[in-house]
């Protein structure tokens, strides 16, 4: 399956400030990639799907201003949480894709702490 | 995408079969079971799919009932690393072979092997 990495593993910033979270597919051409986000002892709930090379379709709820996705590349997409409130603080994971979207390939996911 | 029904624990010895269960009565004829996990702060690993015959990989088997509203994941011989939330979820793929992409994670059952 893909290789998917995310940096950072772990972040830590101040109320107010902005974060940005790459997501990287190694060895896949990703034209899709997926956003996700998991509060403790929650499921995963899917924030909104990266198109490489156009706008991201975000989920009902979830604020496009306030994540900023852009999806430059086959192989990078990055979530950036502006003006982050400690409400923001939780496990934010990608996925890519195959061809066929048959199967997702998650990466390892990135800890954000807002203080 | 229809819903399923998971326990919310489980438990396993170690080197013995884990059968994970899993409801999905009102699925539909376009609808693929799938099996995905997630170990303790890390991004989810795709275990299996399938839409009406049983599958076998490396990982598991995945046994479908004739009449598609349940199935049940099949760890032949679990081990501790095998501890992890289990999520079943059931996924519209179309006529024209390309799944509409999108994972809804449930809560998951929670499987414990111990030693």
């Amino acid at each position: 399956g893909a290789v998917v990495s995310q940096h950072p593993s772990r972040v830590i910033c101040k109320s107010g400030t902005s974060v940005k979270i790459e997501c990287r597919s190694l060895d896949f051409q990703a034209t899709t990639m997926f956003w996700y986000r998991q509060f403790p002892k929650q499921s995963l709930m899917l924030m909104a799907t990266s198109n490489e090379g156009s706008k991201a379709t975000y989920e009902q709820g979830v604020e496009k201003d306030k994540f900023l996705i852009n999806h430059a590349s086959l192989t990078l997409s990055t979530l950036t949480v502006t003006s982050a409130h400690p409400e923001d603080s939780s496990f934010y994971i990608c996925s890519v894709g195959d061809s066929h979207f048959y199967e997702q390939y998650f990466g390892p996911g990135t800890r954000l702490t807002v203080t | 995408d229809a819903k399923t029904t998971q326990p919310t624990s489980m438990d396993c010895a170690e080197g013995r079969a884990a059968n994970l269960p899993c409801n999905h009565s009102t699925i539909s004829g376009n609808e693929y079971v799938y099996w995905y996990r997630q170990i303790h702060s890390q991004g989810p690993q795709y275990i299996i799919h399938g839409l009406k015959n049983n599958e076998t990989n490396e990982m598991a088997s995945l046994i479908i009932t004739e009449d598609r509203k349940s199935s049940t994941l099949i760890l032949p011989h679990a081990t501790l690393r095998d501890t992890a939330v289990y999520y079943c979820i059931v996924r519209v793929v179309n006529a024209g072979g390309t799944s509409y992409g999108k994972l809804t994670f449930g809560q998951g059952t929670i499987l414990t092997v111990h030693p």
